[in-house]
């Protein structure tokens, strides 16, 4: 089966760095994305992520584990702006290449 | 706004009817997914084409589902005999694919049904 975890709510204050963390277990895996999506928006791509390591742009950095099956999404300089739900998503192997989501990270950034 | 489209925004229909939901890609790629999203989740897989081939379908998609790209283009999904449960944001998102070093999928901004 697969699973994929991660926190369901945060909170940070503007201007503070928060780290959103994303566990998963699954078959098939190819990489690891990360999306941000705001209410009744479509979801917007931030990073992706084959090989281990960090990989950073600009205010916001991701980092993988292949190992330990664990990623997580470093925002920093938080502005009221990134108030929005982060999806970590498993990108599969195979001919479809599907997205397997998280259910998203609600993050309220507070003055 | 990623370049793909989605008509309509928004469908409020009654228990039974059918509706169909149009998405355009970006026009050089050529894979095109569908997705299904409820209030508090991710997106669920629907259905995947690569052109004009639909290659795979989740278990979610019921045979009231049909999905087609008739063109390698634009895709329609309809849903027969609608029931509440299909209430939901549906996604349509395309990609260049692997082969072109395209990973990345990119969402239109979603139909949202409403089943009464």
């Amino acid at each position: 089966g697969q699973n994929i975890d991660q926190p369901t709510e945060m909170t940070a204050t503007e201007g503070a760095i928060v780290q959103i963390n994303c566990t998963y277990q699954t078959s098939g895996f190819n990489g690891l994305f990360w999306y941000q999506q705001h209410a009744g928006e479509a979801p917007t791509f931030l990073s992706y992520n084959v090989l281990d390591g960090l990989e950073e742009k600009g205010r916001f950095s991701s980092f993988l584990s292949r190992s330990k099956g664990y990623s997580y999404l470093l925002l920093k300089e938080l502005q009221m702006k990134d108030s929005a739900s982060y999806l970590c998503a498993v990108h599969h192997t195979g001919t479809a290449s599907k997205l397997t989501f998280g259910t998203g990270t609600r993050l309220q950034v507070t003055l | 706004d990623t370049g793909v489209s989605q008509d309509p925004r928004h469908k409020i229909t009654k228990r039974g009817q059918n509706v169909t939901f149009r998405c355009d890609p970006i026009s050089e790629h050529n894979r095109l997914y569908w997705y299904r999203q409820t209030l508090g989740q991710g997106p669920e897989f629907l259905t995947y084409f690569q052109n004009e081939a639909q290659l795979e379908k989740s278990r979610l998609l019921s045979d009231r589902f049909s999905a087609e790209r008739p063109k390698g283009s634009f895709s329609t999904l309809e849903i027969q005999r609608t029931e509440q449960g299909d209430s939901a944001m549906y996604l349509c998102a395309s990609s260049l694919g692997v082969m072109a070093g395209g990973h990345e999928q990119f969402f239109g901004p979603g139909t949202r049904l409403t089943v009464l």
